[in-house]
């Protein structure tokens, strides 16, 4: 059971183009999400994260929105960079829980073409 | 500042022996986590463990297990190996007190790359 979903594996954008990757999720408990950059070779970086009682998060060119009553999530990259080329993950929590666990999505391959 | 360390970061095994995979956490960090990462698939959650103590398993069998030593450092090992277990192994450590309430984000190490023959 696919609790955190990313329905699209991949997804390409043009240098200095807005990149909107997205996010479901079907738990209602969770309640702190995070966005997650992978580059191969290497491991996930972390990027940004948002708590429920927000509905918008910024930092930088990151912003990340979320809608609890649609149990939906996405990341916007403005401008796109092909640096930013990765696969990003969509990660949740659920802070109630007895432990620190992310559930992860199966990510989206994100190519950023000069 | 040093991140999160693995090592090693490759080893081939073959089916039926057993591996030990190691982590150091950020310093500072008293949370490790491993996740396990199939071709494809997102990191899957293996074990948490705070302050020496397992606090979270995930739903992987009694070949794995871990630990966690005064120095925050942690260890993995799978017994048996199966060809299945081939993956990259994600420690991750977090600036995090007793209370999971505590948003804090986790931060990875670069993995170790497991190939099971």
């Amino acid at each position: 059971d696919q609790q955190v979903k990313q329905n699209s594996p991949s997804l390409s954008v043009q240098e200095g183009r807005i990149s909107i990757l997205n996010c479901d999720y079907t738990n209602s408990m969770f309640d702190y999400f995070l966005w997650y950059k992978k580059y191969p070779a290497e491991g996930p970086t972390f990027l940004i994260s948002i708590s429920s009682i927000k509905d918008k998060n910024e930092d930088g060119r990151f912003t990340v929105f979320l809608n609890k009553s649609a149990k939906h999530l996405s990341l916007h990259i403005v401008p796109s960079q092909p640096g930013d080329s990765a696969v990003y993950f969509c990660a949740a929590k659920n802070s109630g829980g007895s432990n620190y666990k992310l559930t992860f999505g199966k990510g989206t391959l994100l190519t950023v073409n000069p | 500042d040093a991140g999160v360390t693995q090592s090693p970061t490759h080893l081939i095994k073959t089916r039926g022996q057993q591996v030990t995979l190691r982590c150091s956490p950020i310093s500072g960090h008293k949370s490790v986590s491993w996740y396990q990462q199939v071709l494809g698939q997102g990191p899957q959650f293996i074990f948490q463990y705070y302050e020496k103590e397992e606090r979270g398993r995930g739903n992987f069998p009694d070949r794995f297990s871990a630990r966690q030593f005064p120095n925050y450092s942690s260890e993995l090992n799978v017994n048996a190996l199966l060809l299945g277990d081939s993956a990259l192994y994600l420690c991750a450590s977090s600036l995090l007190g007793v209370n999971p309430t505590s948003n804090q984000p986790q931060h990875f190490g670069d993995g170790t790359r497991l190939s099971i023959l």
